[in-house]
């Protein structure tokens, strides 16, 4: 099972920041946190990942609360190509599949 | 450079049939896995490969499924007597998983765009 939780629909304006929370209250301390995203009619694409410290990449950035209970993905500016399914993912770094388990995300809706 | 690739993009079959579904990897890319989606689901995972061996293979719901990788690149999902249930979007991805720099590096899978089975 999945070992997070996210609401299931989000919507923001175009050009605004996009927040996305996700809750993983049992985290373990060799979990990291990944995002990943599934614009409709493709396979699923890697935004970020992170372990304690927040991150930052071309695409968003990854805020993690210092408990590591709950994280939020940000898109800064979102535009209508980011509407998309968004997972929110813990997995060891080290675990021996290395295969994700993904729940049912969060749908979000980037209005024009 | 090319993605991952995956075909046929569609494939209708009837109950009972036999089918064959195939992933073309990154070229490089040691690490490949197998997911199936239903429709308002996440991905689930069937199998992972390292090379040409199932690492890990906990995600196959019967054995009517079957995966090969015999070469270490290509990979193909069979499913045997398919039924309606198996319907629903098989997923293919692939990683570069090993050391960098001395530590494992981040393991990013590459999706391709899945096909598309319709068991009538």
């Amino acid at each position: 099972d999945a070992k997070t939780t996210q609401p299931t629909s989000m919507d923001c304006a175009e050009g605004r920041a996009a927040n996305l929370p996700c809750n993983h209250s049992t985290i373990s301390g060799n979990e990291y946190v990944y995002w990943y995203r599934q614009i409709h009619s493709q396979g699923p694409q890697y935004i970020i990942h992170g372990l304690k410290n927040n991150e930052t990449n071309e695409m968003a950035s990854l805020i993690i609360t210092e408990d590591r209970k709950s994280s939020t993905l940000i898109l800064p500016h979102a535009t209508l190509r980011d509407t998309a399914v968004y997972y929110c993912i813990v997995r060891p770094e080290m675990d021996s599949s290395y295969k994700l388990i993904f729940g049912s995300g969060t749908r979000l809706l980037v209005r024009p | 450079g090319a993605g991952v690739s995956q075909t046929p993009s569609n494939k209708v079959t009837e109950k009972g049939k036999y089918v064959e579904l195939r992933c073309d990897p990154i070229s490089g890319h040691t690490a490949l896995y197998w997911y199936r989606q239903s429709l308002g689901q996440g991905p689930e995972f069937l199998i992972y490969f390292q090379g040409t061996g199932a690492a890990d293979d906990s995600g196959l719901p019967n054995d009517r499924f079957f995966a090969v990788r015999p070469e270490g690149s290509v990979s193909t999902l069979k499913i045997q007597r398919t039924e309606r249930g198996d319907s629903a979007v098989y997923l293919c991805a692939s990683s570069p998983l090993g050391l960098a720099g001395g530590r494992r590096s981040y393991n990013e899978q590459f999706f391709g765009p899945g096909t598309r089975l319709t068991v009538l």
